[in-house]
């Protein structure tokens, strides 16, 4: 059972807007930034949005994030069939002492 | 470019120990701080433990504390991670990933391609 709490998946067509949403307590979201991971079948977890809304060098505009309270949403827009992947949320709990990540979701473009 | 190469998983029988590697190039690798962080097949990404630039600050999953230890040699620009009493749910892909600058709570910004530890018998 994953700390933060994602829907196990979504789907959209390509061109369309999705998003993605993170649920965790007042011990993570609640106190800390929240980043975004995208990772593509077969390889290693890349960082996507990191302090809630910012995106590194070299992410598109089409992927955004936002937070509100102790919820986080990745949102992606002009859908692409290579955004065909599983997403993760993740930040610190504080109670924790431990990064902790949300359970995926996994993207599916009809 | 920043590379992380990790080495050292395999099979190993419940119970016995495994040490793995993480190779840093690319940045000034005294100046992060490192995580490992595993993946069971099929599963989900699980923090397993992270440690400071100066190996002042270090934390671990719940279900590792007293297994596992984490290490680094700067001098070498090597990340360790040392697995005792390894379980069957131990089983996963093990990822070496470096923090943002700012210390453990920061996020991922680079992965390695990890190393796959097996425990059965």
């Amino acid at each position: 059972q994953s700390v933060l709490t994602q829907p196990p998946s979504v789907s959209a067509a390509p061109g369309q807007k999705v998003t993605i949403s993170c649920s965790g307590s007042s011990s993570n979201i609640g106190k800390n930034f929240v980043s975004w991971y995208q990772q593509l079948p077969g390889t290693a977890p890349k960082l996507l949005i990191y302090d809630n809304n910012k995106r590194p060098s070299g992410i598109p505009a089409r992927f955004s994030g936002s937070k509100s309270g102790t919820s986080a949403t990745l949102g992606i827009t002009g859908l692409q069939n290579g955004d065909e992947a599983d997403y993760y949320c993740g930040t610190w709990d504080t109670s924790l002492s431990a990064q902790v990540f949300g359970g995926g979701t996994k993207l599916t473009v009809l | 470019e920043v590379q992380l190469v990790e080495s050292g998983g395999g099979l190993v029988q419940p119970g016995r120990s495994l040490r793995l590697s993480c190779a840093a190039s690319g940045f000034t690798f005294d100046d992060y701080a490192m995580h490992w962080v595993r993946q069971a097949p099929g599963k989900g990404l699980e923090w397993v433990s992270g440690i400071d630039w100066d190996s002042d600050n270090i934390d671990y999953v719940a279900s590792v504390k007293g297994r596992f230890t984490i290490s680094r040699d700067n001098a070498k620009n090597s990340l360790y991670l040392q697995m005792n009493s390894l379980r069957a749910e131990d089983t996963a892909l093990y990822y070496c990933a470096r923090s943002q600058f700012g210390g453990v709570k920061r996020p991922f910004d680079y992965w390695g391609q990890g190393t796959l530890v097996t425990v059965s018998s």
